[in-house]
């Protein structure tokens, strides 16, 4: 069991590149999130998706676009990288939209 | 939107000692869970102790507790018998039936 596994660890972008984050659970779980984390601010919601073919919008969607075609995958996209996204990326599964949520280790993006 | 307060940004404990890292929420939901994560230097998070909104009883475990005052949104969490291994940033989190918001955590250092 993997649990949730996300990849790259690290990445480096240029302004105006685009690329996809990849987000994986083998725990069958239904709820899937993205979050960023920046420094002295905790954990932000980006989008989330409680199924496969459903997905809302978090608290800080703008740049960022997902899907949901499997229950077990849930890639971020950003379309066009700017410098404010240089963060940490976290994804999380969850059985329901109230149990706790399993992280994955996280993704280093840094834009320049 | 519901928010979360962790209103110290930096604890410091004695080895073998007992240390609370507070937390207050606020929220128009009925139905929702409390969460406190950790997270080590490896920037994985780690689940440490949930409570339900609905248990009047404080969760537990090992020793780690919380006292959960619902009339007064707060959630703090107590760490008993510290360790060295215990620090890291913790992270009170919410999590309603739409919506998931982590304070902005705490740094817990333990000195030995």
């Amino acid at each position: 069991n993997a649990g949730v596994t996300q990849t790259p660890k690290f990445q480096v972008l240029k302004t105006g590149q685009s690329m996809t984050l990849q987000c994986a659970q083998d725990m069958n779980h239904e709820y899937m999130s993205w979050y960023r984390q920046d420094p002295g601010m905790g954990l932000r919601l980006i989008h989330y998706s409680v199924g496969a073919g459903i997905t809302d919008q978090g608290e800080v969607p703008n740049g960022y676009n997902v899907s949901r075609s499997t229950t077990e995958d849930f890639p971020l996209r950003l379309l066009s990288a700017a410098p404010s996204q240089t963060s940490v990326y976290f994804c999380a599964s969850s059985r329901t939209g109230l149990n706790e949520q399993y992280f994955g280790p996280g993704t280093r993006l840094t834009v320049t | 939107a519901q928010t979360v307060t962790q209103s110290q940004p930096e604890m410091s404990v004695q080895e073998a000692e007992t240390v609370t890292l507070s937390c207050t929420y606020d929220t128009s939901e009925s139905d929702y869970y409390l969460f406190w994560y950790k997270q080590p230097p490896s920037r994985q998070m780690i689940l440490v102790i949930r409570q339900e909104a609905y248990k009047q009883q404080n969760a537990t475990e090992n020793r780690f507790s919380v006292n959960f005052q619902k009339a007064a949104k707060s959630f703090s969490l107590k760490i008993s018998d510290s360790q060295l291994g215990d620090a890291a940033m913790y992270f009170c989190a919410y999590r309603g039936l739409t919506d998931m918001r982590f304070g902005a955590g705490t740094r817990l250092t333990v000195k030995p």
